[in-house]
């Protein structure tokens, strides 16, 4: 059972470059999401989605897309990376029933220089 | 609306107690506990759902209460690995179960 995983771990980008941090799960959840984690900071909810085909903004989407075309893939675009795009992306999922946690993919580390 | 954590960095000794808070603004369905070592991924602790219920897991409890929109992280008889960020995620009614996290708290046990 893999759970929830993410690609790549780690990426370097130029300035106006753009890219696809890919997010895998294989739990059948129907809840994902994407959130941004800021040096010594906690997470801020980029996107996210309450099943195929639905995706709605969260905190801070200004900058990103996502699609939710399987249950399985939420990827996240970045469109013309700035630097203050330089974070660490996780994605998670959570199933739609109250009592259980959201489960974490291990990260992407981006840096735009 | 961010949750507010406090302290925001405690620094222990190996064997002693401590206590982080996670009061929020707005009501509640639950509460979220993680733990984050740096460079890893947050790692799940408990969820505490309202009704004020209290849970438990080896030396490491929390509590809820739904009407002051807090709840508190209780470590006993700490130990090193208890060392790292954790962080509080809360979760409105009807919010499609989207976590906002507090700013985290650093913790430290010594040896």
């Amino acid at each position: 059972n893999a759970g929830v995983t993410q690609t790549p771990k780690f990426r370097i980008l130029k300035i106006g470059q753009s890219m696809t941090l890919q997010c895998a799960q294989d739990m059948n959840h129907n809840y994902m999401y994407w959130y941004r984690q800021d040096p010594g900071m906690g997470l801020k909810l980029i996107y996210y989605s309450v099943g195929a085909g639905i995706t709605d903004k969260g905190e801070v989407p200004n900058g990103y897309n996502v699609s939710r075309s399987t249950t399985e893939d939420f990827p996240l675009r970045l469109e013309l990376a700035a630097p203050s795009q330089t974070s660490v992306y996780f994605c998670a999922s959570s199933p739609w029933t109250g009592n259980t946690e959201a489960f974490f993919g291990q990260g992407t580390r981006l840096t735009v220089v | 609306q961010q949750p507010v954590q406090s302290p925001q960095a405690v620094i222990l000794r190996e064997g002693e107690d401590a206590v982080i808070n996670c009061s929020s603004s707005k009501a509640l369905y639950s509460v979220h506990w993680y733990r984050q070592k740096h460079g890893e991924a947050p790692v799940f602790l408990m969820i505490l759902l309202k009704g004020g219920e209290q849970k438990g897991h080896d030396k490491i409890s929390a509590s809820f209460n739904e009407k002051k929109q807090q709840s508190s992280l209780y470590l006993t008889a700490s130990q090193l690995s208890y060392s790292g960020t954790y962080f509080c995620g809360t979760e409105p009614p009807g919010s499609a179960r989207q976590l906002t996290f507090g700013s985290g708290t650093q913790l430290t046990v010594l040896p």
